[in-house]
């Protein structure tokens, strides 16, 4: 079993709508969790942190399950500049250690 | 501008040869990082540094060479022993934030060909 694990779509959605990634990870002592955004042929970008009583940016919202140890983020009224990969990102807090999903594709269209 | 560099931005490597990968950071982070990305994989921990003059092997070490001889910079060598060496390099650099956990941050990648 993969350490976090997500969907690697393509989510094709229209423009304005909402989109949910979820995201599992196997390690229960993990501590830290994040998601970041990464264009193609580009470095990832942190898009936000995750904390445990959920926080939202704007369009964006990510909620931590630890109990049934997964992660969210939801996008509403999705815009034609949300296209990219979201990458789910946990870190067991050893020396900053981070585990990556392989990520889930978006693609926002007209 | 704060930030973390990465250059060259394409490089392109003849099977035997040994290339160095340059990662730069003026944020004064004291922790920095390696990976590599292949197409359909996450990104994989080569190695990492917590503070100058120390490091340690991340999950795939092997073929790979790095120094931390000044806080702002963590080159990495990628060695002929390295069997598939083309990929994109990441370098990360993360600092403690007040209140915060560790963050990390990415340079603009190293894109490298085996010819």
């Amino acid at each position: 079993r993969k350490e976090v694990e997500q969907d690697p779509g393509p989510f094709n959605v229209p423009e304005g709508a909402t989109v949910a990634f979820n995201c599992t990870y196997s390690n229960s002592a993990s501590q830290s969790f994040f998601w970041y955004r990464q264009d193609c042929r580009k470095e990832p970008k942190l898009l936000m942190s995750v904390y445990s009583s959920g926080n939202e940016d704007g369009r964006f919202t990510a909620q931590l399950n630890r109990a049934s140890q997964y992660i969210s983020l939801l996008i509403r009224d999705s815009k034609l500049s949300d296209s990219a990969t979201y990458l789910c990102v946990v870190s067991t807090g050893t020396a900053s250690k981070l585990t990556f999903g392989t990520g889930t594709r978006l693609q926002v269209t007209l | 501008d704060g930030g973390i560099t990465q250059s060259p931005k394409y490089l392109f490597r003849k099977e035997g040869q040994n290339v160095t990968l340059s990662c730069e950071q003026n944020l004064n982070h004291d922790a920095m990082y390696w990976y590599r990305q292949d197409p359909g994989q996450g990104l994989r921990l080569i190695y990492y540094s917590q503070i100058v003059n120390d490091f340690q092997k991340g999950d795939i070490a092997e073929g790979y060479s790095v120094s931390r001889e000044k806080k702002e910079s963590f080159p990495l060598t990628v060695t002929s022993a390295q069997k598939n060496p083309t990929a994109f390099y990441l370098c990360a650099s993360s600092g403690r934030d007040p209140g915060a956990t560790d963050t990390q941050y990415f340079g603009p990648g190293t894109r490298l060909t085996v010819l």
